[in-house]
């Protein structure tokens, strides 16, 4: 069973280009989480999907920020119009549709922006 | 409101035992464990749900004291590839997101 997918591993842009993150939960997964680490720093929530539905985008930046879990395909992060704060290791991670929801992590996408 | 961890580092010799602790002001639903090594993903280590439970893999075990809203990590006799950072992640629900402490950096020496 593979675990959870992220691609790309490693992406850099420059400030003001779009960046989009995805995610393949694993199989049989339906519950999806994206979380921000700073260099040295914990892992920060950002926003909780099922499928076709955004649960919890407390932790989202309220502008440019964007996730999108369709009913077919990978779940998307999109931050448009990077800046240099952005750079960080953005994980995500699933659960299984039933408790008691242990989350698995994804290898991360390491966004540098220029 | 994010969980405190202590403490912020320890440095152990092979065979050591150590105790990382997790505390939070706010009622828990389920205390995540994850330890993460440099460059890597988190990797899962266990899940303790309310009603203060034990529970134990291999060398590692971890408590959850409910009342208290505190967990803790035991490690045992400690091996080098015990080293890295180790994070709790609480929850105010299940299913839910979870929000981490800021991590315990554990160096384990020959």
């Amino acid at each position: 069973n593979a675990g959870v997918m992220q691609n790309p591993r490693h992406l850099v842009r420059r400030r003001g280009q779009e960046a989009r993150l995805r995610c393949s939960p694993m199989k049989g997964h339906s519950h999806v989480y994206w979380y921000r680490q700073l260099p040295e720093e914990g892992l920060k929530f950002m926003v909780y999907l099922q499928k076709e539905n955004i649960i919890d985008e407390s932790g989202m930046p309220k502008e440019r920020f964007s996730a999108e879990f369709p009913k077919e395909g990978p779940s998307i992060l999109r931050i448009q119009q990077v800046v240099r704060g952005d750079s960080a290791a953005y994980f995500c991670a699933s659960s299984p549709e039933e408790g008691p929801y242990t989350q698995y992590f994804g290898p991360g996408t390491r966004l540098t922006v220029l | 409101q994010q969980p405190v961890q202590s403490p912020q580092a320890v440095i152990l010799r092979e065979g050591e035992d150590a105790v990382i602790n997790c505390s939070s002001s706010k009622a828990l639903y389920s205390v995540h464990w994850y330890r993460q090594k440099h460059g890597e993903a988190p990797v899962f280590l266990m899940i303790l749900l309310k009603g203060g439970e034990q529970k134990g893999h291999e060398k590692i075990s971890a408590s959850f004291n409910e009342k208290k809203q505190q967990s803790s990590l035991y490690l045992t006799a400690s091996q080098l590839s015990y080293s890295g950072t180790y994070f709790c992640g609480t929850d105010k629900n299940s299913g839910y997101a979870l929000n981490f402490g800021k991590g315990t950096s554990l160096l384990v020496t020959p």
